[in-house]
């Protein structure tokens, strides 16, 4: 079955430095979304991407949606300490191939944030 | 508006049982999926309901069932559990099963099988 690679498994940075991570795939998606899950909550939904090319913005975030469609990198510019938690990728396919609705996640990467 | 409800929050059965865990969409969602995440690894997709019927469904054994009622809440039911069946069990809820349908998550029910 998919499954989508992500690194790094963690990160130590110190408040101020940039970040970035990475998910590539064997098989192709037609959207990348980028979550985030704080301790004792669900993941929350930080960037989708819909189309490959698409670069997307949100606020200190960047994420894109690779040319191939079998990759995707989210970018955080500036960190603050309220950037720890564990990010994950996830792909997800169309009704048209049968898996719509479905998300596959990568493993996360885990962000600690030192003031 | 009250976001994706899950319960109970923890659970601790011993192996063999039974355990059946419930959700409740955002509000004018009509779409559940749930999802097994185990200790340090990314969300796995079990099966999604939608008008009352599973419409999808991940590599889960039987064992793994669910339901959808008219209301839309959902329940998930796990028999002969096992040790590997210990998770964070999310329920995510959505407006639709398209793409295009933000799919919006619970705060799971943590799940210990001893």
């Amino acid at each position: 079955g998919q499954q989508l690679n992500q690194s790094p498994q963690s990160m130590f940075i110190q408040e101020g430095e940039d970040v970035s991570m990475n998910c590539t795939s064997s098989s192709i998606f037609n959207t990348w979304l980028w979550y985030k899950q704080d301790p004792g909550e669900g993941p929350v939904l930080l960037i989708a991407l819909y189309k490959a090319g698409e670069l997307t913005s949100n606020g200190r975030l960047t994420a894109q949606f690779g040319i191939t469609r079998k990759d995707s990198f989210l970018n955080i510019s500036a960190s603050i300490p309220s950037d720890v938690g564990i990010y994950f990728c996830a792909g997800q396919l169309s009704w048209y191939d049968n898996q719509g609705g479905k998300l596959i996640f990568g493993q996360g990467t885990e962000l600690s944030v030192k003031p | 508006d009250a976001g994706v409800t899950q319960s109970p929050t923890h659970l601790i059965k011993t192996r063999g049982q039974q355990v059946t865990l419930r959700c409740s969409p955002k509000s004018g969602h009509d779409t559940v999926s749930w999802y097994q995440q185990a200790l340090g690894q990314g969300p796995q997709f079990i099966f999604q309901y939608y008008e009352e019927e599973e419409r999808q469904r991940g590599n889960f054994p039987d064992r793994f069932s669910g339901h959808q009622f008219p209301n839309y809440s959902s329940e998930l039911n796990v028999n002969a559990l096992l040790l590997g069946d210990s998770a964070l069990y999310l329920c995510a809820s959505s407006l639709g099963t398209g793409v295009y349908n933000e799919q919006f998550f619970g705060p799971g029910t943590r799940l210990t099988v001893l």
